[in-house]
């Protein structure tokens, strides 16, 4: 079993919907949660992290964990066609800088 | 410009050529790691190194080798490459200090072995 699972899609969706992506993961020692953006022929980059459970906003995105279940999800608002990318979900344990990814999920966000 | 720069961005060569992808942040960062990415694998750990002369094994190391003589380098070396290893490879690195600690990725490097 993968430490962290993710289904890799892709979801179509049209602008403007709301998104919702999640991944579950194994291993219960991870407090650390992020969700990365990548963008086709690019690096990921950070776009949101949490720490232990609970909930956070930046603008259209909301991240969410909860450690009773071991779920991770990552709500976008509004969704716009400049949101088509790759999302990975990722999580560390506390001390470690070693990160373990799902496979990432494609999104399509169409005009 | 905080970045992790690699170099080659595409490389196509032939099993058995020894290569270097060389990678190199300018944000003083002590950790420092190397990613394979592979559909349907994700992304997974080569290598990492915690600070200068200090490296350690990740989730796939058989076929590579690394080094950190510097603190901002860190390059990554294939001996006698493999069609195997054809694959996108990206360079990280974060300040490593415990808490929230953003890694920052390099922009990838695309590997054909022939």
């Amino acid at each position: 079993q993968k430490e962290v699972e993710q289904d890799p899609g892709p979801l179509s969706v049209p602008e403007g919907a709301i998104v919702s992506l999640n991944c579950t993961y194994s291993n219960s020692a991870f407090q650390y949660f992020m969700w990365y953006r990548q963008y086709s022929r690019k690096g990921p980059e950070l776009l949101m992290y949490t720490y232990s459970s609970g909930n956070k906003e930046d603008g259209r995105f909301t991240a969410q964990v909860d450690k009773s279940s071991k779920y991770i999800s990552l709500f976008i608002r509004d969704s716009q066609p400049s949101d088509s990318a790759t999302y990975l979900c990722a999580s560390r344990d506390t001390g470690f800088q070693k990160l373990v990814f799902g496979t990432g999920t494609r999104l399509l966000v169409s005009p | 410009e905080a970045q992790v720069t690699q170099n080659p961005r595409y490389l196509i060569t032939v099993t058995g050529k020894k290569l270097t992808v060389t990678c190199s942040q300018n944000m003083n960062h002590e950790y420092m790691s190397w990613y394979r990415q592979d559909p349907g694998l994700g992304l997974r750990q080569i290598y990492y190194s915690m600070n200068v002369e200090v490296t350690d094994k990740g989730d796939v190391p058989e076929g590579y080798k690394v080094s950190r003589k510097e603190k901002r380098n860190f390059p990554l070396i294939l001996e006698s490459p493999s069609p195997n290893q054809t694959s996108l490879y990206f360079c990280a690195s974060s300040s490593g200090t415990s808490g929230i600690d953003t890694q920052y990725f390099g922009p990838g490097t695309r590997l054909t072995v022939l």
